[in-house]
């Protein structure tokens, strides 16, 4: 089982509405959680991070973390063809006092005009 | 704006070739890491360091070693290119002081594409 699972898509959304994307980790130690964007050919960067249970919105992004269930989502309302990227889920847990930072594969989004 | 600038964009080594990555970061910050990103395999840490003169492996070091004279670079080495090492090399930084929290809010440069014939 891999630390940090996502769905590779590609995913789909028609301009305007919801995209939801989904990301579920197996250490039920770990901590806090980060969403990163990456554009074709360029490089991550950090959108969102989470670090308690519930929602946290920010503009048109919303990430959510369920820690019973492990699982951290992130939706994007209103979709615009800018937001068509890869997301990467990255997770910190703390093996032994030691922080680990580990990211999934990514999503690529693709946002339809 | 924080800016993490990486020497090349493409390069084109020979296998066994000693390899230079080199990577700059203008904000003072104290971490500086190395990632390969690859496909279905996500980006996976080679090295990273906490202060000048100091690093610490991550999940991939073997074949790798790293440099950090100056607060500002951070250079990753690759002592014998192999083919296996064909990959994209993301270097980050990141500002805390807080040990345990240097892997939050990472600010990466827009990567060297290595390719290892």
């Amino acid at each position: 089982q891999k630390e940090v699972e996502q769905n590779s898509g590609p995913l789909s959304v028609p301009e305007g509405a919801i995209a939801s994307l989904n990301c579920t980790y197996s250490d039920r130690g770990s901590q806090s959680f980060f969403w990163y964007r990456q554009y074709s050919g360029k490089s991550p960067e950090l959108i969102m991070s989470i670090y308690s249970n519930g929602d946290k919105e920010d503009g048109r992004f919303t990430a959510q973390l369920n820690k019973a269930s492990q699982y951290v989502s992130l939706l994007i309302r209103d979709s615009q063809p800018s937001d068509s990227a890869t997301y990467l889920c990255a997770v910190i847990r703390d093996p032994f006092g030691n922080e680990k930072l580990t990211f999934g594969t990514g999503t690529r989004l693709t946002i339809i005009p | 704006d924080v800016k993490v600038t990486q020497s090349s964009r493409y390069l084109v080594k020979r296998t066994g070739e000693k390899v230079f990555l080199e990577c700059v970061q203008d904000m003072d910050h104290e971490n500086m890491f190395w990632y390969r990103q690859d496909p279905g395999l996500g980006l996976r840490l080679i090295y990273f360091s906490y202060d000048v003169k100091m690093k610490e492996k991550g999940d991939i070091p073997e074949g790798y070693s790293v440099s950090r004279e100056k607060k500002e670079r951070f250079s990753l080495i690759l002592e014998s290119a192999s083919t296996n090492q064909t990959s994209m090399y993301l270097c980050a930084s990141s500002s805390t002081r807080d040990r345990r929290r240097l892997n939050e809010k990472l600010f990466f440069g827009s990567g060297t594409q290595l390719s290892v014939l």
